[in-house]
C-alpha cells in the first residue's frame, strides 16, 4: 500500500536554528515526491518536486533531498515567516496519478 | 497567470442539505483533482478529471458525492444530503497532466455541516 509518514509531527525552533524534516515513503514505482507549504486557512503552496534518488533542490533557506526510501527538507537559519505546516506527498504512478500525502510537520520558528 | 480559484471560501449548511463547491483550474491545465482535508486525516484524494476521459472516482467516500467538469475547465463537486462527517476543507488542484507534473492547489472551501 502506498504510504507516506512525516516526522516529527511538530517542531519548534528558535530563529536561526537549523533543522531537518523527514518524509518516509512506500510506493511502488515513485513518479515524483512533492513538498508543499501550507499556511493556516490556505491551500498547499508548491515548493519542490524530486524525481530520483540523489536529487537535491534548493530555494532560499530550504533544501530538499531524496533517497530511495525517504526525503528530507532541510531548513537553514530559519526565520519566523518560515512557520507553517510542511506537507510531503508522493505521486502514485497508476490510474489517476493522485498524490498520497503525509500528515505534515507543523513548524514554528520563534523570534 | 491566475492560480486555481475556488468558491465559496466558506460554506455552512444544515445536515441533510445539498451543497455545490466550484473549482476554476489554471488556464491550459487539463488535469483536475479534488481532495479533502479533515482534522487528523490529512489530505485524501476524491476524484480526478483528465481532458475528456471518464473521471476516476475511486476516492469518493460515498454515493452522496459526485462531481462534473464542464467544457474541460470548471468543475463542481456536489455533496447530497450532507452529514456532519462531511465537514472538512475541500481542495481543488490542477496540473498540465503529464505524469509527474506538479499539482497546484486552490485556497479551498471550508465546509461546516451543522
Amino acid at each position: 500500500e502506498d504510504q507516506v509518514t512525516q516526522s516529527p509531527e511538530a517542531l519548534r525552533l528558535q530563529e536561526g536554528e537549523s533543522s531537518s524534516l523527514n518524509c518516509s515513503y512506500t510506493v511502488s514505482g515513485l513518479r515524483g515526491l512533492f513538498w508543499y507549504r501550507q499556511d493556516p486557512g490556505k491551500g498547499p503552496e508548491f515548493l519542490f518536486t524530486l524525481y530520483s534518488a540523489g536529487e537535491e533542490k534548493e530555494k532560499e533557506r530550504l533544501k530538499a533531498t531524496l533517497t530511495k526510501k525517504e526525503s528530507f527538507l532541510h531548513i537553514t537559519a530559519p526565520k519566523p515567516e518560515d512557520s507553517a505546516t510542511y506537507l510531503c506527498a508522493v505521486q502514485v504512478p497508476r490510474g489517476a496519478q493522485k498524490l498520497v500525502f503525509g500528515q505534515g510537520t507543523r513548524l514554528t520558528i520563534n523570534p | 497567470g491566475a492560480g486555481v480559484s475556488q468558491s465559496p471560501s466558506n460554506k455552512v449548511t444544515e445536515k441533510g442539505k445539498d451543497v455545490e463547491l466550484r473549482c476554476d483550474p489554471i488556464s491550459g491545465h487539463t488535469a483536475l483533482y479534488w481532495y479533502r482535508q479533515s482534522l487528523g486525516q490529512g489530505l485524501e484524494f476524491l476524484i480526478y478529471f483528465q481532458g475528456n476521459s471518464a473521471p476516476d472516482k475511486s476516492g469518493l467516500p460515498s454515493d452522496r458525492f459526485s462531481a462534473e467538469r464542464t467544457g474541460g475547465s470548471v468543475s463542481t463537486l456536489t455533496i447530497q444530503r450532507t452529514q456532519q462527517e462531511d465537514s472538512a476543507v475541500y481542495l481543488c488542484a490542477s496540473s498540465l497532466a503529464h505524469r509527474g507534473d506538479t499539482q497546484y492547489f486552490g485556497p479551498g472551501t471550508r465546509l461546516t455541516v451543522l
